[in-house]
């Protein structure tokens, strides 16, 4: 079964510092997709990056990186710079089809909390 | 270029009640997606309209309908509410056309607190 697992309920991070924020996936698929999305007190969902399963390099969006272990089933995002407005909760989600109808599985989030 | 919109902000209903609720996609977008986020979970797929059918469901009961309307626009509609659908429910729109990688489009989402 498809499956997101985000073990991290919550955590503290300095101004500044970078941040990992971790993801594992369980999937038969081959062809698969995963998202990270941000969301604010506000509610909603804000696209920060996503990752083929067949892309070979990781991908970046600028403060965004995402660390992709295909043998792990992981798919770690990366914050470098932390910034105040980065204190939200963030999400890991993964796409069950590879055309552009598809519905998101998604982890129980991460809570990040930014400290000046 | 207006994104994703949802109607109404928030909700308060009681058991047994009906509800609506409205999202209006991005426009050049054609396919809605509706989503329930219980208060400390992640979201979970309730179903997604395209050319106005229903064309994938998650494991939701028969009291989730939906429809789409030729704008393009959704409702989403429950019957009977229990306790449990309070939540928010997000509406994500995308465009079928995009290949693959279709970056779905959140709106703020409903509020529903059923009493």
């Amino acid at each position: 079964a498809q499956k997101i697992t985000q073990t991290q309920p919550g955590m503290f991070v300095q101004e500044k510092e970078a941040v990992t924020l971790d993801c594992t996936y369980d999937t038969s698929d081959q062809s698969y997709g995963l998202f990270w999305y941000k969301q604010p007190s506000s509610g909603e969902m804000i696209f920060l990056i996503y990752q083929g399963s067949y892309d070979e390099q990781n991908a970046t969006e600028g403060r965004y990186s995402l660390n992709f272990q295909k043998a792990r089933k992981s798919a770690n995002l990366v914050i470098s710079a932390s910034q105040l407005g980065d204190s939200a909760m963030y999400f890991c989600a993964m796409r069950l089809q590879m055309d552009s109808n598809y519905q998101l599985i998604w982890g129980a989030g991460t809570k990040l909390i930014i400290k000046p | 270029d207006a994104g994703v919109t949802q109607s109404p902000t928030h909700l308060i209903k009681t058991r047994g009640q009906q509800v609506t609720l409205r999202c209006s996609p991005k426009s050049g977008h054609d396919t809605v997606s509706w989503y329930q986020q219980a208060l400390g979970q992640g979201p979970q797929f309730i179903f997604q309209y395209y050319e106005e059918e229903e064309r994938q469901r998650g494991n939701f009961p028969d009291r989730f309908s939906g429809h789409q309307f030729p704008n393009y626009s959704s409702e989403l509609n429950v019957n009977a509410l229990l306790l449990g659908d309070s939540a928010l429910y997000l509406c994500a729109s995308s465009y079928s056309r995009q290949g693959e990688f279709g970056e779905q489009f959140f709106g703020p989402g409903t509020r529903l607190t059923v009493l």
